[in-house]
């Protein structure tokens, strides 16, 4: 069975950091890209990043280019979203999911919350 | 940047109806768009990709059609299960780029 299990959510001030995390299971992690999409409070979904198998491609959307990181160890079967200079607009349930173009699979979701 | 934008964007219906969603790309997409099925607290699941490719376990009543700019997500008989917010989502060109969703309810 396929599972994503997102940690690292949490409360953060405005200019700070957090880093997500995302364990897979149930399928070759080595042989996906897998994605970062989001979905603030009550709205709809964002595509955030994604990352080819081997890390060699990385896509952003531009509102977090620059300030976020997206990055994966196919030896821990993980792909991890370093968010730097938070705002209050990053403010969100942050999914991980399996999947380049489309997104088979999907995380339960960690939630984000940027506030002073 | 695709805009995408569906409509309605709320759609009261009862158990039974037959249910169209609408979702048009602001430039031509081809047949690169999936359809979402989100539920309240829950992950989005994927319906349909390719504009019309029914994603494996998704029930037949879910159909969709559509090219270019405009596209559409058909619930032939509506479930009790069926009532959620759908979603649609264009990769075609990056940002992948989701509508706004549309919240189907209980009429």
């Amino acid at each position: 069975e396929v599972q994503l299990v997102e940690s690292g959510g949490g409360f953060v001030q405005p200019g700070g950091s957090l880093r997500l995390s995302c364990a897979a299971s149930g399928f070759t992690f080595s042989s996906f890209w897998m994605s970062w999409v989001r979905q603030a409070p009550g709205k709809g979904l964002e595509w955030v990043a994604n990352i080819k198998q081997d890390g060699s491609e990385k896509n952003y959307v531009d509102s977090v280019k620059g300030r976020f990181t997206i990055s994966s160890d196919n030896a821990k079967n993980s792909v991890y979203l370093q968010m730097n200079s938070l705002r209050a607009e990053d403010t969100a349930v942050y999914y991980c999911a399996r999947g380049t173009q489309i997104f088979d699979y999907w995380g339960q979701g960690a939630l984000v919350t940027v506030s002073s | 940047d695709i805009r995408m934008t569906q409509s309605p964007s709320t759609l009261s219906a009862s158990v039974g109806d037959r249910v169209t969603i609408t979702c048009r790309a602001s430039q031509s997409i081809s047949s690169w768009l999936a359809w979402y099925q989100q539920k309240p607290g829950k992950a989005p699941n994927l319906l349909i990709y390719k504009t019309s490719v029914l994603e494996s376990g998704v029930p037949s009543r879910f159909s969709g059609s559509g090219s270019g700019t405009e596209f559409t997500l058909t619930i032939s008989s509506l479930q009790p299960e069926d009532f959620a917010t759908y979603y649609c989502q264009q990769y075609n060109s990056y940002p992948w780029t989701f509508g706004q969703g549309t919240k189907v309810e209980i009429k």
